[in-house]
């Protein structure tokens, strides 16, 4: 079976940075998403990562080490709409996608 | 139409009784999914289908059935409704499923269901 863990809640001040980590065993690996999903709202694409090493998009950044079975996505300049779950999903052998259980950003002013 | 619908939005069903959930894409995509979220447990692959006239089983099958007859719909039926399918269901989409390129899954809005 496949393994995912990320934290399950982080709180942050509005204009600092967060960094959600997520650890994975998996049979096989085909690359390693973030998604995001606002309360009631369905997920949305965030980052993808194949290769080891940083991939950044405007304020979100993130990270794979392939050797260690670990990521990160990095928040940074939080804002009050950044408040939502992120979903750490990876692709794995059979290119089916198992999911974390998501971990709960809450960004305060 | 513009990316992937779910319907029904939201749906009370009383236990046994036969439900289909409707998912329908315009984006020619090859590949579809339906998972089911539950609090604590994030998102569970329950039925796919790699391409038109294809299906798989996913992690929690059981209780599920889908069909694939065209490359647009893919409906999910629950034969039966037990209180333990009470859940969040989303379809998902990808261009292939054969991991070509970054391949993305795109979600649609969700179907809210309680099975009483």
């Amino acid at each position: 079976g496949q393994n995912i863990d990320q934290p399950t809640e982080m709180t942050a001040t509005e204009g600092a940075i967060v960094q959600i980590n997520c650890t994975y065993q998996t049979s096989g690996f085909n690359g390693l998403f973030w998604y995001q999903q606002h309360a009631g709202e369905a997920p949305t694409f965030l980052s993808y990562n194949v290769l080891d090493g940083l991939e950044e998009k405007g304020r979100f950044s993130s990270f794979l080490s392939r050797s260690k079975g670990y990521s990160y996505l990095l928040l940074k300049e939080l804002q009050m709409k950044d408040s939502a779950s992120y979903l750490c999903a990876v692709r794995d052998g059979d290119y089916k996608l198992s999911f974390g259980a998501g971990t709960t950003v809450t960004v305060r002013a | 139409i513009a990316g992937i619908t779910q319907a029904p939005t939201s749906q009370i069903l009383a236990a046994g009784r036969r439900m289909t959930l409707r998912c329908t894409q315009d984006m020619r995509h090859n590949a579809m999914y339906w998972y089911r979220q539950d609090l604590g447990l994030g998102l569970r692959l329950i039925h796919y289908s790699n391409t038109a006239g294809t299906t798989g089983k996913g992690e929690v099958p059981d209780g599920y059935s889908v069909s694939r007859a065209n490359t647009d719909d893919f409906p999910l039926t629950l034969a039966s409704a037990v209180p333990s399918q009470t859940s969040v269901y989303f379809c998902a989409s990808s261009d292939s499923a054969g991991g070509i390129g970054t391949d993305t899954q795109y979600f649609g809005p969700g179907t809210r269901l309680t099975v009483l």
